[in-house]
């Protein structure tokens, strides 16, 4: 079975400064990575995934994140937030092979002017 | 494209008293699921179709909750009869291919309940 630890439930950060919310997955076997976005009243959205290659993943609206095998860290990070990047961010992990997802209980990034 | 689609957006009801949701996932889309989440939580799969069939249900309490996917397209997700640790918001989600593992899967807007 997999496990994710979102380690910060909210992430405070002024307009125009970088972000980093952190991930750290548990699993005994081969992984694929995910983060998803969550504006209010919205469903989920995916924001990148990685599933092999590369370790840095672009996705959408400028975040990337890295996956760290040996930490067992998938971080999402943006240099620059916008205020319309207030939401709840979610990682989920699944097995390699299979697409049941297990989420982490999400970060909350509240960005302020 | 369409997203999927979820109805109603919101539901209150009564312990012990029953209540379905419906899901239209995103047209050709093979694989459909139905997540819970919880206030406060990450979603949680309840259950997964593939076409018509069921590939895992394992999270699903079937003592009171049932779900069916009709000819492979729409699916209804049932509580019957619900407990007041069913307040949640019920997201339906949709992947295209049958190999889902590395799909995205595709979120509708969820439908929140409350249990009184």
């Amino acid at each position: 079975a997999q496990s994710v630890t979102q380690l910060d439930s909210q992430v405070p950060v002024f307009e125009e400064a970088p972000v980093e919310l952190r991930c750290n997955y548990s699993s005994s076997v081969s992984v694929y990575l995910f983060w998803y976005v969550q504006y209010p009243n919205q469903g989920l959205q995916l924001l990148l995934k990685y599933l092999s290659g590369s370790t840095l993943v672009k996705g959408i609206n400028g975040f990337e994140a890295e996956f760290n095998k040996s930490q067992t860290s998938f971080h999402l990070r943006k240099p620059s937030v916008h205020i319309s990047d207030t939401a709840e961010y979610f990682c989920a992990v699944s097995a390699t092979g299979y697409s049941t997802l297990t989420f982490g209980k999400g970060t909350m990034l509240l960005v302020s002017p | 494209e369409a997203g999927v689609a979820q109805s109603p957006r919101y539901k209150i009801i009564e312990k012990r008293q029953s209540v379905a949701f419906w899901c239209n996932p995103i047209s050709g889309h093979a694989t459909l699921y139905w997540y819970q989440q919880i206030l406060g939580q990450g979603p949680k799969l309840l259950i997964q179709f593939q076409n018509n069939g069921v590939v895992d249900d394992s999270q699903l309490p079937k003592d009171r909750f049932s779900a069916e996917r009709l000819k492979g397209v729409d699916s209804t997700l049932k509580i019957q009869p619900a407990k007041l640790e069913d307040s949640a918001v019920y997201l339906c989600a949709s992947s295209p291919s049958g190999l889902p593992a590395a799909d995205t899967q595709y979120f509708g807007p969820g439908t929140r309940l409350t249990v009184l």
